[in-house]
C-alpha cells in the first residue's frame, strides 16, 4: 500500500512565523502536490513536483514555497505565516513522470494549520 | 477554472440511490473522482478520460459526457460507508493540472 505521511496532523504558530510542513512518500513516485483545502473551496493546489530539485507553481502559490531535495520527500514553506494561511494541507503523490496529472493521487492525512 | 459540482450536499436513507455532477465551462480530457471521509485523507475512485466512457466499481459507477463537459457519479443503493465528500477533478488536457471542484457532501443514514 502507498503510503503518504505528513509531520503533524495539527500546528498552531504565530503571524510572521516561518512554517515547515513536511510530506514523505514510501513508493517512490516521481511526482509529489500540495494542496490547501478550505470549506467550499474544495482542494486548491498550491505546487507540485515531478522531480527531484524541480517545482511548477499551482493554482495559488503565492505566499508559500517549496523544497524537494530527496525523492520521497516535499516539503511546503510558509516564509512568514500570515492568518489567511490557516487551512488544511493536504500532500499527494502520483506515480509517473510523463503524465503527472493522469495519474492516480495518494493523499496524506493532512495537516491543520492555525495561524494566530 | 474550478468545476461546479451539484448537489452541494444530500441526505440519503441506507439503499437509495444518489448522482453527484460535475461540469466545467472548458473542453475537458479527464475527470478524476476522489472521496473523502470525515477526518481522512481523500481516496481515489476513479478516472474517465474523453471518450464517452464509462466506468463502475461494486455499486458506485461514473460516466463522461465530453460534449457536454459534464461527468455524473451514480451511487447506488446507497451503504454507510459512502458518506462523505465527493470531489471531482478536471483537466483540459492529458498534460494539464486537476482542478477540484468545491466538493458534495453525501450523508447516509439509516
Amino acid at each position: 500500500d502507498v503510503k503518504v505521511t505528513q509531520s503533524s496532523r495539527y500546528l498552531v504558530k504565530r503571524t510572521g512565523e516561518k512554517v515547515f510542513l513536511e510530506c514523505v512518500q514510501d513508493m517512490d513516485h516521481e511526482n509529489m502536490f500540495w494542496y490547501r483545502q478550505d470549506p467550499g473551496l474544495g482542494l486548491r493546489l498550491i505546487y507540485f513536483s515531478y522531480d527531484v530539485k524541480m517545482k511548477e507553481k499551482g493554482d495559488i502559490p503565492e505566499g508559500y514555497s517549496v523544497s524537494r531535495e530527496k525523492k520521497e520527500r516535499f516539503s511546503l514553506i510558509l516564509e512568514s505565516a500570515s492568518t489567511n494561511q490557516t487551512s488544511m494541507y493536504l500532500c499527494a503523490s502520483s506515480f509517473g513522470k510523463a503524465t503527472v496529472f493522469r495519474e492516480t493521487q495518494y493523499f496524506g492525512p493532512g495537516t491543520r494549520l492555525l495561524v494566530l | 477554472q474550478q468545476p461546479v459540482q451539484s448537489p452541494q450536499a444530500v441526505i440519503l436513507r441506507e439503499g437509495e440511490d444518489a448522482v453527484i455532477n460535475c461540469s466545467s465551462s472548458k473542453a475537458l480530457y479527464s475527470v478524476h473522482w476522489y472521496r473523502q471521509k470525515h477526518g481522512e485523507a481523500p481516496v481515489f475512485l476513479m478516472i474517465l478520460l474523453k471518450g464517452g466512457e464509462q466506468k463502475g466499481h461494486d455499486k458506485i459507477s461514473a460516466s463522461f459526457n465530453e460534449k457536454k463537459q459534464q461527468s455524473s457519479l451514480y451511487l447506488t443503493a446507497s451503504q454507510l460507508s459512502y458518506s462523505g465528500t465527493y470531489f471531482c477533478g478536471t483537466a483540459k488536457t492529458s498534460y494539464d493540472k486537476v482542478i477540484f471542484g468545491p466538493g458534495t457532501s453525501l450523508s447516509v443514514i439509516p
